[in-house]
């Protein structure tokens, strides 16, 4: 069976700084991959990036990169140059060949002005 | 591309009482999933499509709970009888191909309120 944790259920972060949001797995597969979503207060679950088990380098689209920490079974989110907009509900899940999903419990980031 | 598209958007029904929710996925996606979402919760997955086949309906609560995707495009959730604890907001999502690396594209969810 695999799970997630995510143990921070609120952030706060200080618009224009950058902020991590933890996510650890446990999964038995050896193949899977990591993604990060973002779920505004409108609903809808928004995909972020991407990282694969067997990539050699963290991933980074725009403001968003992940911290892949194999050994660790880690995979935090990093966002760079915080905005007002970026508050939301965060969920990091994990996705395997057999096509098995399985998501955290979320964390729920607040952006100060 | 259009996104993937559910409807209601919101519900409000009696306990025993029947639902259903639609959804269409992005076109040409082959892989279909329902997810429920409680409150302060993640999705979990109820049932997953490959084509018109239901390939993972472990979670899904069969009495109560039944899934049809005929054509292998657009696919209906029902409940019936509906309870107190079905509350919650249940995801539609489509991927373009089977793997690790392909992202899921979620709709907006219909709201379920059960009373």
């Amino acid at each position: 069976a695999q799970k997630i944790t995510q143990t921070q259920p609120g952030m706060f972060v200080q618009e224009k700084e950058a902020v991590t949001l933890d996510c650890t797995y446990d999964t038995s597969d050896p193949s899977y991959g990591l993604f990060w979503y973002k779920q505004p207060s409108s609903g809808e679950m928004i995909f972020l990036i991407y990282q694969g088990s067997y990539d050699q380098q963290n991933a980074t689209e725009g403001r968003y990169s992940l911290n892949f920490q194999k050994a660790r079974k880690s995979a935090n989110l990093v966002i760079s140059a915080s905005q007002l907009g970026d508050s939301a509900m965060y969920f990091c899940a994990t996705y395997t060949n057999a096509g098995k999903s399985t998501f955290g419990d979320g964390t729920t980031l607040t952006v100060k002005p | 591309e259009a996104g993937v598209v559910q409807s209601p958007r919101y519900k409000i029904i009696e306990k025993k009482q029947p639902v259903a929710f639609w959804c269409n996925p992005i076109s040409g996606h082959n892989t279909l999933y329902w997810y429920r979402q409680n409150l302060g919760q993640g999705p979990e997955l109820l049932i997953r499509y490959e084509n018109e086949e239901a390939v993972d309906d472990s979670q899904l609560p069969k009495d109560r709970f039944s899934a049809e995707r005929l054509k292998g495009v657009d696919s209906t959730l029902k409940i019936q009888p509906a309870e107190l604890g079905d509350s919650a907001v249940y995801l539609c999502a489509s991927s373009g191909r089977q793997g690790s690396n392909s992202p899921l594209h979620f709709g907006n969810g219909t709201r379920l309120t059960v009373t």
